[in-house]
């Protein structure tokens, strides 16, 4: 079956920095990627998706690469902030509109 | 629009009782996802509905994992009976309609954790 896998360890950076976060699939490749922002205590908050045939996408400070080779997504932060901090989810959805998630990547920002 | 809103946002309940978690998904919104979240497992899809009709339900764990949608703004979750392994956040979220090609992002409910003990 399908698998979304992210670091588990907690990637703890500099303020400044980029943080660059892993998204690692098994089996087929998934038409779209997600990424999802998670701060305790709340729900997943989106951030960006890409699609199957894109290479690159961003937004503000983030970017989203898709490696269908590798079977990869790269998901970076640049100038980072404390404020980033967070758990950052990866997600794959196929045809049926159906959300897999990974367990999730908790980033630290140090001030 | 406040967003999805869940209630009750705690519920903590002795194993063999009747759980019950509710939604208000956005207005507007067509599809509504039921997901469960805990350390071992992560975030996992339970049952979506379209247009207030079961999809897939595949992701319910058992026969005491029951979920309805009486119309589109209003869905339950309910657990009877429920067990300690049941413990967990339980997220609601809607989608827009599917239409438009860009708009596949889900927005997600507070939660409701239930201990059940």
């Amino acid at each position: 079956s399908q698998k979304i896998e992210q670091n588990s360890e907690a990637l703890n950076i500099q303020e400044g920095k980029t943080a660059t976060l892993t998204c690692n699939y098994t089996n087929y490749s998934p038409a779209y990627l997600q990424w999802y922002r998670q701060d305790p205590g709340r729900g997943p908050v989106f951030l960006l998706l890409i699609r199957e045939n894109e290479k690159e996408k961003r937004k503000e400070r983030l970017k989203v690469t898709f490696d269908t080779t590798l079977k990869q997504s790269l998901f970076h932060i640049t100038a980072s902030q404390p404020a980033d901090s967070a758990t950052y989810l990866c997600a794959q959805m196929d045809s049926s509109y159906k959300l897999i998630f990974g367990s999730g990547t908790r980033l630290l920002v140090r001030p | 629009d406040a967003g999805v809103i869940q209630s009750p946002r705690h519920e903590v309940t002795e194993m063999g009782q009747e759980v019950t978690l509710r939604c208000k998904p956005i207005s507007g919104h067509d599809y509504l996802f039921w997901y469960r979240q805990t350390m071992m497992r992560g975030l996992e899809l339970l049952i979506y509905f379209n247009n207030n009709v079961p999809i897939d339900d595949s992701g319910m764990p058992e026969d005491r994992f029951s979920a309805k949608m009486p119309n589109a703004s209003f869905s339950t979750l309910k657990i009877q009976p429920s067990e300690p392994r049941d413990s967990a956040v339980y997220f609601c979220a809607s989608s827009e309609p599917f239409r438009d090609r860009d708009s596949y992002e889900q927005y997600f409910g507070p939660g409701t954790r239930l201990t059940v003990t």
